[in-house]
């Protein structure tokens, strides 16, 4: 079964430092990892996502993440925070050696920039 | 192009009465699917389909019926609300289901009282 945790239910960070939203999953095989984005009273957004390849990952607005298979991690990083960042952030994971496709998606973490 | 759809944004129902949540995308996609995100548990797989004239079960699925109407359009029935059916429901499609990127409807809002 596959599995995907997020540590943190909120993070904290002041607006131009970095930020890392944390994300640890557990699958049988070689994963599909993706990070989404949902702002207040929306639906959510597709940030980036990793496949195959390169382990750092870049996608939309800044952010990137690094895949790090001995940790079986995948965390979402941002050089410089902006305050317009602040939403909340879901990871998910997909199996790709079998079984369900449908991914699984960790609880979510709320991020604060404070300005 | 809207992208993914939803109908209604909001709505309240009577405990026992039945409603259905209507859910559309305009991007040929393949797959579609429903979700519930409640506080502190994320997003949960209600049903989804993975092409049209299929559908499967998801996570959650206890208390709702969908249906895949054409390859666009993908509803979400409750026949028989009851309060823990209040939540956010999420529509979303991909163009297949693997290992693609899911997009996303704006959500209804719905409160079982």
């Amino acid at each position: 079964a596959q599995s995907v945790a997020q540590p943190e239910d909120q993070v904290n960070v002041a607006e131009g430092n970095p930020l890392t939203v944390k994300c640890t999953y557990s699958v049988s095989g070689n994963p599909y990892l993706f990070w989404y984005v949902q702002y207040p009273n929306r639906g959510l957004q597709f940030l980036l996502k990793y496949i195959t390849g390169d382990n750092l990952v870049k996608g939309s607005y800044g952010f990137e993440a690094e895949f790090n298979k001995s940790q079986t991690s995948f965390h979402l990083k941002k050089p410089s925070a902006l305050v317009s960042d602040s939403a909340l952030y879901f990871c998910a994971v997909r199996d790709y050696s079998g079984g369900s496709y449908i991914p699984t998606f960790g609880r979510g973490t709320s991020l604060i920039v404070h300005p | 192009n809207a992208g993914v759809t939803q109908t209604p944004k909001f709505q309240v129902l009577k405990t026992g009465q039945s409603m259905t949540l209507q859910c559309a995308q305009d991007m040929n996609h393949n797959s579609m699917y429903w979700y519930r995100q409640d506080p502190g548990m994320g997003l949960r797989l209600i049903y989804y389909s993975a092409s049209e004239g299929t559908t499967d079960k998801g996570e959650v699925p206890n208390g709702y019926n969908v249906s895949r109407l054409n390859k666009r359009e993908f509803s979400l029935r409750l026949e028989s609300a009851a309060p823990s059916q209040t939540s956010v429901y999420f529509c979303a499609s991909s163009e297949a289901t693997v290992p693609e990127t899911q997009y996303f409807g704006p959500g209804t809002r719905l409160l079982v009282l």
